[in-house]
């Protein structure tokens, strides 16, 4: 089975430039998770979904962070513009959240390791 | 508000000792508590998730122990492998409902010599 895919891995751009990053979740899994992990520090969760809806984004900084789900499926988390401090690295996890109600176990994708300059 | 605390922060041993690591929250109300661990350059693996109703769980050489009341977790590792070299992350729920949602610590950097 494969697990939860992140495009692309590395990316660098100049500040004030846009930037998306793509997720593909683990088949089934009908929840989806963007966090965002700054060096030396755990992640930090910016926007979960279930399904198509997202039902708290309460982290995600709306004035220049953008993400969507279209179909229940894959993501993507958009930023413009980038600002210095944007750098990180960007995570996606998947859970079948709801469909076990004693746990919900979160498998993570390799991260987009985002430097702006 | 949930907030997670791992020391240390870093921790070299040689091969073969028995190591510790520890993680302590300060709401003691949670639904579940799980141990991450995290490759250089690498997304998260899950290693061991505890129940609240749970008191440890283990997986191989790993045990995991929760202690509910007190705010804490402990991560045992035996007989430490140079493969064991990794950053292990501890997340918990910010509360006693099953949101999804996990608030980490920063983790503990382990170096396992051979």
């Amino acid at each position: 089975e494969a697990g939860v895919v992140q495009s692309p891995r590395y990316k660098i751009i100049e500040k004030k430039q846009p930037v998306a990053f793509w997720c593909n979740p683990i088949s089934g899994h009908n929840t989806l998770y963007w966090y965002r992990q700054n060096l030396g520090q755990g992640p930090e969760l910016l926007i979960r979904y279930e399904n198509e809806e997202a039902v708290d984004d309460s982290q995600l900084p709306k004035d220049r962070f953008s993400a969507e789900r279209l179909k229940g499926v894959d993501s993507t988390l958009k930023i413009q513009p980038a600002e210095l401090g944007d750098s990180a690295v960007y995570l996606c996890a998947s859970s079948s959240l709801g469909q076990t109600i004693t746990y919900n176990e979160q498998f993570f994708g390799p991260g987009t390791r985002l430097t702006v300059l | 508000k949930q907030e997670v605390t791992q020391i240390p922060a870093a921790l070299s041993v040689p091969e073969g000792e028995n190591l510790v690591l520890n993680c302590s929250f300060t709401d003691s109300a949670i639904y579940n508590l799980q141990w991450f661990r995290q490759d250089p350059g690498k997304g998260l693996t899950s290693l061991l998730l505890i129940q609240s109703s749970q008191r440890e769980q283990t997986s191989g050489r790993l045990n995991a122990s929760l202690d509910k009341s007190s705010g804490r977790s402990t991560l045992y590792i035996a007989a430490s492998q140079p493969g064991d070299s990794a950053t292990y992350l501890c997340a918990v729920p910010p509360g006693s409902s099953n949101t999804g949602k996990l608030i980490f610590g920063q983790g503990t950097t382990l170096q396992v010599k051979p």
